[in-house]
C-alpha cells in the first residue's frame, strides 16, 4: 500500500536555527497538509497547500513557517528560526482526488519529531 | 466550547468487553467525520469514516447524530491489539482540513 513518508524522524537543532522537514506524499494525490503535536497535546493543523499555493493556514503558521514543494514529489516544512515552542511531532498528511470538499481520509506520514534545545 | 471533545479516559477494559466513546463537534456546517487510531508516539492512523446512516467495520460500529452533533464508536470484543488512543477527527470544510479531538485512551488487559 503506498505511504506517506517523512525524514527525518528526529530533528535536534538550537534554538533561532533553521530547520526543514521533509515529505513525500504519496504519488497521485494532490492535496498536502502539515498538522503538529505538541508532547500530550491533541493534533494541531498547520497549513495546506493545493496546486502550488497555501490554501489555508492556521494561526500558528507564522511568517517562521513556509512550505513549498519544490519538484514533483516532495513537499517541505521550513521553520525559519527556531523557537523552543516548536518543539513537537510534524505529522505531513495528503488526500487524493475528489474536489475541494471531498470526504476522502488524509494518509499521514509516520511523523518527525522535532527538539529544540 | 471545543471544536472536538472527547472523554480522555482512560477506559480500562477485559479482553472481550465491549466498549463505547463518544465525541461532540461545534462546528454544525462540519462536512465529513472521521475516526483515527494513534499509537503511543505514533502518526493517526485512519480507523473508518462515519457516515449518517451509521457503519460497520467488523468489531467497530460508527454513529453519526448531525441533529445532536454527536459522533460514537462501538468496539466488541476487545483486543489487546486495539490498546491505543482513539481520536474523533472532522472535517471543517474549506480545502478539508482536520480538526483532532484530544482523544481517549483504551487499555485493554488480559
Amino acid at each position: 500500500e503506498p505511504e506517506v513518508t517523512q525524514t527525518p524522524s528526529h530533528q535536534v537543532t538550537q534554538m533561532g536555527q533553521e530547520v526543514i522537514l521533509r515529505c513525500v506524499p504519496i504519488s497521485n494525490h494532490l492535496y498536502f497538509y502539515w498538522y503538529r503535536q505538541i508532547l500530550g497535546q491533541k493534533v494541531e493543523f498547520l497549513v495546506s497547500f493545493y496546486n502550488n499555493e497555501i490554501s489555508e493556514k492556521s494561526e500558528i503558521f507564522d511568517d517562521q513557517f513556509s512550505v513549498e514543494r519544490p519538484d514533483g514529489s516532495n513537499f517541505t516544512l521550513k521553520i525559519r528560526s527556531t523557537k523552543l515552542e516548536d518543539s513537537a511531532m510534524y505529522f505531513c498528511a495528503s488526500r487524493g482526488t475528489g474536489g475541494r470538499h471531498s470526504n476522502q481520509p488524509q494518509h499521514f506520514g509516520d511523523g518527525t519529531r522535532l527538539s529544540i534545545l | 466550547r471545543k471544536e472536538v471533545e472527547q472523554d480522555p479516559g482512560p477506559f480500562n477494559v477485559p479482553e472481550g468487553a465491549t466498549v463505547a466513546f463518544n465525541c461532540t463537534y461545534s462546528n454544525s456546517a462540519s462536512q465529513s467525520f472521521f475516526w483515527y487510531r494513534q499509537d503511543c508516539r505514533k502518526e493517526p492512523k485512519l480507523l473508518m469514516s462515519v457516515y449518517s446512516s451509521g457503519n460497520e467495520d467488523g468489531r467497530f460500529t460508527a454513529q453519526l447524530n448531525r441533529a445532536s452533533q454527536y459522533i460514537s464508536l462501538l468496539i466488541r470484543d476487545s483486543k489487546l491489539s486495539d490498546s491505543a488512543t482513539y481520536l474523533c477527527v472532522v472535517h471543517s470544510g474549506g480545502y478539508n482540513k482536520l480538526i483532532f479531538g484530544a482523544g481517549t485512551r483504551l487499555a485493554v488487559h488480559p
